[in-house]
């Protein structure tokens, strides 16, 4: 595709429930990000992969949350046992080398 | 490490007035330096990057952004704010490889 494509687009989750969030980034594109924004808030950092390589997990507010990139591609966030304070919209970003990051429409969370 | 700073949570002014969203940030490297917009519910769009290259930078819809690396900041503007121009900012910071970083965003509200 010509964007960022994340699905799905809407999910609602019961507390305590497991989700996982899917990331297909634009073609070629190395560096690939993960990003949390909770309702008027800005985007917070969660992670960060250089092909299939994660960088930098320093965002990922628990240990609850994982995210992998097995063949330096698609990506995937997993929650665990998701509470009412995840929900938020999960940004997913991919970039090529060192320039600008293309977003994706976003994953909104919804936990009840 | 980097970080950003936008200094301005909330900037009002009225159709056809100029803009100026304030950006200032901190970093190790030559930075790329980014803003974006977020409209309401919509996907984060970029209005222009600066790369090395020319310090004037300009970008869509009218808006442009000059760097001044003695002064560490980036800010935003715009000659005549249109009422579509209704939306949130966030200046971006990426030094080379690292991971993309977001100041807390500004409002703009612009009043007929």
């Amino acid at each position: 595709g010509a964007g960022v494509s994340q699905s799905p687009r809407y999910k609602v989750a019961k507390r305590g429930q497991d989700v996982a969030l899917r990331c297909d980034p634009i073609s070629g594109h190395v560096s690939l990000f993960w990003y949390q924004q909770a309702l008027g808030q800005g985007p917070e950092f969660l992670t960060y992969f250089q092909n299939e390589a994660q960088l930098d997990k320093s965002g990922l507010p628990s240990d609850r949350f994982f995210a992998e990139r097995p063949e330096g591609s698609v990506s995937t966030l997993k929650i665990q046992r998701t509470q009412q304070e995840d929900s938020a919209v999960y940004l997913c970003a991919s970039s090529p080398q060192d320039t600008e990051a293309f977003f994706g429409q976003g994953t909104r969370l919804t936990v009840v | 490490a980097q970080s950003v700073t936008q200094l301005d949570s909330h900037v009002s002014v009225s159709e056809g007035t100029p803009v100026l969203l304030r950006c200032n940030y901190s970093s190790s490297y030559s930075p790329s330096l980014f803003w974006y917009v977020q409209h309401p519910n919509k996907g984060l769009q970029l209005l222009l990057k600066y790369t090395s290259a020319a310090t004037l930078v300009k970008g869509i819809n009218g808006f442009e952004a000059e760097f001044k690396k003695s002064e560490t900041s980036f800010h935003l503007t715009k000659p005549s704010a249109h009422m579509s121009d209704a939306a949130e900012y966030f200046c971006v910071v990426r030094d080379g490889y690292q991971k993309v970083t977001f100041g807390t965003g500004t409002k703009l509200q612009v009043i007929p």
